[in-house]
C-alpha cells in the first residue's frame, strides 16, 4: 500500500489566487481528516469525513476554505482566495473506524 | 472533548529509558488514548494506543491507571533516532469515528 498520497507536496503562490490540495487516503479507510500545521499554533484539525460525509468543520478558519470529498478514495482542500497567512504544511490523514491514523507526508504552502 | 496536558520538553541520554506522561482528567469512557510520533517535515505517525492497563508493541509501551485520567508512553533504550515530538491524544468517538485532537506535544531530544 502506498499510504496516504497528498498532491503537490509544495505549493507557492501569490497572494489572491486559489489554491487546492488533494488527497488519496488508504483504500478501505472510511474517515479522512484535514490538518494544518505552524509554528504558531500547532497541529489544527480544520475538517474530517467520515464515510465521505463532512462531519466536523468548525476547525476550517474562514470562508475561504471549503473541502470536499467526492468518493471514497478523493478529497480536496481549497482556500479561495489565498492569503499569507495561510502559509503551512497541511496534512490529510486517513483511518478506519477506531484504528490507527495514517498520516500523508504533507503539502507545503506558502503564499507570497 | 477531553483535553490532554503533556510537558513541553525532555532530554534524554542515549541507551536511558525515556517515561513521557500525559495527563487528560476528562476522558470519556469510551475513549482510547493514542500516542504520535512527529520527525521534522514529516506528517505524525502512529506509536501505540491503549484503553486501559498495559500495552506493547515493537517499539513503545503504554501504561495507563485504572482511573484512566492519564498515560505513559515509555521508549525503551532511546537513541539519538528517536529524537522528535510526541503527542497524546484522546480519542472523541463522534459520529461512529475519532475525532484526533492534537495538543503541544512534548519534544524529546536524545543526546549522545
Amino acid at each position: 500500500d502506498a499510504g496516504v498520497i497528498q498532491s503537490p507536496r509544495h505549493e507557492v503562490t501569490e497572494m489572491g489566487q486559489e489554491v487546492t490540495l488533494r488527497c488519496k487516503p488508504i483504500s478501505g479507510h472510511n474517515s479522512l481528516f484535514w490538518y494544518r500545521q505552524t509554528m504558531m499554533r500547532g497541529l489544527e484539525l480544520l475538517i474530517y469525513f467520515n464515510n465521505n460525509v463532512p462531519i466536523d468543520d468548525s476547525g476550517m478558519p474562514e470562508d475561504r476554505f471549503s473541502a470536499k470529498m467526492p468518493n471514497a478514495s478523493f478529497s480536496t482542500l481549497k482556500i479561495q482566495p489565498s492569503e499569507p497567512r495561510d502559509s503551512a504544511v497541511y496534512f490529510c490523514a486517513s483511518t478506519f473506524r477506531e484504528g490507527r491514523g495514517f498520516f500523508g507526508p504533507g503539502t507545503r504552502l506558502t503564499v507570497l | 472533548l477531553a483535553k490532554t496536558t503533556q510537558p513541553i520538553s525532555m532530554d534524554s541520554y542515549e541507551g536511558q529509558e525515556v517515561n513521557i506522561t500525559c495527563s487528560h482528567n476528562n476522558i470519556a469512557t469510551n475513549d482510547y488514548i493514542t500516542w504520535y510520533q512527529q520527525f521534522p517535515s514529516q506528517g505524525p505517525r502512529f506509536i501505540i494506543q491503549g484503553y486501559k492497563t498495559k500495552v506493547t508493541n515493537e517499539v513503545a509501551s503504554l501504561f495507563i491507571p485504572a482511573d484512566r485520567k492519564s498515560s505513559t508512553l515509555s521508549l525503551p533504550r532511546v537513541s539519538l533516532s528517536d529524537t522528535a515530538v510526541y503527542y497524546c491524544l484522546v480519542g472523541d468517538w463522534t459520529s461512529g469515528t475519532y475525532k484526533y485532537i492534537f495538543g503541544t506535544g512534548t519534544r524529546l531530544k536524545v543526546l549522545a
